[in-house]
């Protein structure tokens, strides 16, 4: 079975400060995608990276960062120098092959940067 | 490049009512799917169309739901009879070519279902 769990429900800061949102996930697979999404108040879900289990290298772009660690299962997601339209809810998926092409979710965590 | 396209933004019914939403995928993207976004929840598969054949239905409640993609392009979700659990936000994606997200989903603005 597959499960990804993100235990941040809501968090807020004040501007400038950073964050990072957690994601733990379990797979039984070796192979396996995760995926971080932003979902704005106007609802669309925005792709912001894809990562697959074999590249355990961080990923930095601009203010973002991702910290992936197979040993602990997790892939958190780092925010530095918050801003005030980083608002939104921030959502992890996991991709594994042995459930065809199917996206497991997160319940997602609401980030609130307050000016 | 235009992204995926979804309408209506919004929509009221009464339960035992019918609606049907509609999508435009982004152009030459093959793959096509429909998910159901609870509030305060992730979003959840309803259905994948690869092209115009269906991939992947195994969550969708076949006995009210059902959807479509006739010319791999387009496509429309119905419920019918509608319920007060059904409200919910009905998020439509696309990727390019062959199944599967290592072919990146990207998401409409979703239609938002308010079931009274």
């Amino acid at each position: 079975a597959q499960k990804v769990t993100q235990a941040q429900t809501e968090i807020s800061v004040v501007e400038k400060e950073d964050v990072t949102l957690d994601c733990v996930y379990e797979t039984r697979d070796t192979t396996y995608y995760l995926f971080w999404y932003k979902q704005p108040p106007s609802g669309e879900l925005v792709f912001l990276i894809r990562r697959n289990s074999f590249d355990e290298q961080n990923e930095i772009s601009g203010r973002y960062s991702w910290n992936f660690q197979k040993s602990t299962s997790s892939f958190n997601f780092t925010i530095t120098a918050s801003q005030v339209v980083d608002s939104a809810v921030y959502f992890c998926a996991l991709y594994q092959e042995t459930s065809g092409s199917r996206l497991t979710f997160g319940e997602g965590t609401q980030l609130t940067v307050n000016p | 490049e235009a992204g995926v396209a979804q309408s209506p933004r919004y929509k009221i019914i009464e339960k035992r009512q019918s609606v049907a939403f509609w999508c435009n995928p982004i152009s030459g993207h093959a793959t096509l799917y429909w998910y159901q976004q609870i509030l305060g929840q992730g979003p959840k598969l309803l259905i994948q169309f690869q092209n115009n054949g269906v991939v992947d239905d195994s969550q969708l409640p076949k006995d009210r739901f059902s959807a479509e993609r006739l010319k791999g392009v387009d496509s429309t979700l119905k419920i019918q009879p509608a319920k007060l659990e059904d409200s919910a936000v009905y998020l439509c994606a696309s990727s390019r070519g062959r199944s599967g997200p290592v072919q990146t989903q990207y998401f409409g603005p979703g239609t938002r279902l308010l079931v009274l």
